[in-house]
């Protein structure tokens, strides 16, 4: 059983609403991450946490705001997205962010969100 | 600018057979990492294996090997005698300085 948890599952949201997806892991990391998967496009990085603080932000369009409250939960907020924003969002994690050796990353089932 | 490169998009083989998935990787740094993770119906992606770009030795955990060599920029993985359960997509990855790329994935169908 995977150690790193996401709710929603499924999101459907208008381009008007806000909402917010939850990831949480019980692994004990250092660093989690918001990745993009899109229909037959490369994983996206989109933020990277590392005890709490961002270190990573790859152009992310400010409607998509993280938080990361404590090391074992990440948030992603949504507000006024586009229907391009449809995608599986994966929240992945790691024991940390070595500045040599990059560890490997345990990732949640993602959420699907859709965006009408 | 880093790259990551997984020309096949779908494979389809009958269990039992052999099936190797291609990763090509472009990189200017001499330190670089390679992963390859598993991502199964379920979604969450699954961690496979990780190679330094130092150590091109290859590697062989039960059914699954990796052929990484440097000279061509390849890092691929053969999975031995498939069975239905390898059905899943596959990611390569390449990670520098927590620059992380990864391919588009290859989505890999066992027959019985």
């Amino acid at each position: 059983e995977t150690g790193v948890t996401q709710t929603p599952r499924h999101l459907v949201m208008g381009m008007t609403n806000k909402k917010s997806l939850k990831c949480e892991q019980h692994l004990g990391h250092n660093a989690m991450y918001w990745y993009k998967q899109s229909a037959k496009k490369p994983l996206e990085l989109m933020f990277v946490y590392s005890l709490e603080e961002r270190v990573e932000n790859n152009s992310v369009p400010s409607r998509f705001s993280p938080e990361c409250p404590n090391s074992s939960h990440l948030f992603l907020h949504l507000h006024t997205l586009q229907p391009e924003d449809s995608a599986l969002y994966l929240c992945a994690s790691s024991p940390g962010l070595a500045g040599g050796a990059p560890y490997e990353q345990y990732f949640g089932p993602g959420t699907r969100l859709t965006v009408t | 600018a880093q790259k990551v490169t997984q020309a096949q998009t779908e494979i389809s083989v009958v269990e039992k057979e052999d099936v190797t998935l291609d990763c090509v990787y472009e990189t200017r740094d001499t330190t670089y990492y390679l992963f390859w993770y598993k991502q199964p119906p379920s979604g969450e992606l699954v961690f496979l294996i990780r190679r330094n770009s130092f150590d091109e030795q290859n590697e062989i955990s039960g059914r699954y090997s990796w052929n990484f060599q440097k000279s061509t920029s390849s890092f691929n993985f053969t999975i031995t005698a498939s069975q239905v359960v390898d059905s899943a997509v596959y990611f390569c990855a390449l990670v520098n300085n927590n620059d992380m790329r990864f391919g588009a994935g290859t989505r890999l169908t066992v027959k019985p």
